[in-house]
């Protein structure tokens, strides 16, 4: 079984600046998708960027980017210039490239980040 | 984007009780699932489907139950609820066909079991 592990459970960041969330994930596959999603006050779950496994190239999305390490089973989301409206839960999400696991997400617990003024 | 909805929003009901969530899209997805949510947990899946005819267990599928009515509609029923079910529970749904494609959730449905 996949697990994946976000080691901060609570992170701040004052507006404007730069801040990186991290995770690790422990898999034997090869060929997987990671993800990241936020999840706000209003409880919805909103992506935020995606990742395949078998790309090299670190995924961006406008403020957010990924810092991905195979080797390392590493996928770090950096969020620059921070925005009031960034506060939120940040989940990890790893899934598998087999019809057999249904294609599901498989996350982590979470790391709750709060933007000040 | 998607649009997954959810009901009820927000519900009390007492232990013993059954109780059912449901779910609907309007986009045609072939996949549908449903995850529970705990604090400090994450969200693990409870059941998955990809099609009216193909429903699955998923990690946590102990003491629910689901069916899918039609590709559009994806019930989660719990038969007789336990405090210990007491979450937040969400549907999605997925275009079928590509691994990668996206999954989109409805707004979630916090259930409390006293």
């Amino acid at each position: 079984a996949q697990t994946v592990t976000q080691s901060q459970p609570e992170m701040s960041v004052q507006e404007a600046e730069t801040v990186t969330l991290s995770c690790t994930y422990d898999t034997s596959e090869s060929n997987y998708y990671l993800f990241w999603y936020k999840q706000p006050p209003s409880r919805q779950m909103i992506l935020v960027i995606r990742q395949e496994a078998y790309k090299q190239q670190n995924a961006t999305e406008n403020r957010f980017s990924v810092n991905f390490q195979k080797a390392a089973k590493s996928f770090s989301l950096k969020i620059s210039d921070s925005q009031l409206g960034d506060t939120a839960m940040y989940f990890c999400a790893f899934m598998k490239q087999d019809s057999n696991s249904g294609y599901a997400l498989n996350f982590g617990k979470g790391t709750s980040l709060l933007v000040t003024p | 984007d998607a649009d997954v909805t959810q009901t009820p929003r927000n519900r009390i009901t007492k232990t013993g009780k059954r109780i059912m969530l449901e779910c609907s899209q309007t986009k045609g997805h072939d996949r549908m699932y449903w995850y529970r949510q705990d604090p400090g947990l994450g969200l693990r899946l409870i059941y998955y489907s990809f099609d009216v005819k193909d429903i699955n267990k998923g990690e946590i599928s102990d003491g629910y139950s689901v069916s899918r009515q039609a590709q559009a509609k994806f019930s989660l029923s719990l038969e007789s609820a336990i405090p210990n079910q007491t979450a937040l529970y969400f549907c999605a749904s997925a275009r079928g066909g590509r691994v990668e494609d996206t999954q989109y959730f409805g707004p979630g449905t916090r259930l409390t079991v006293l």
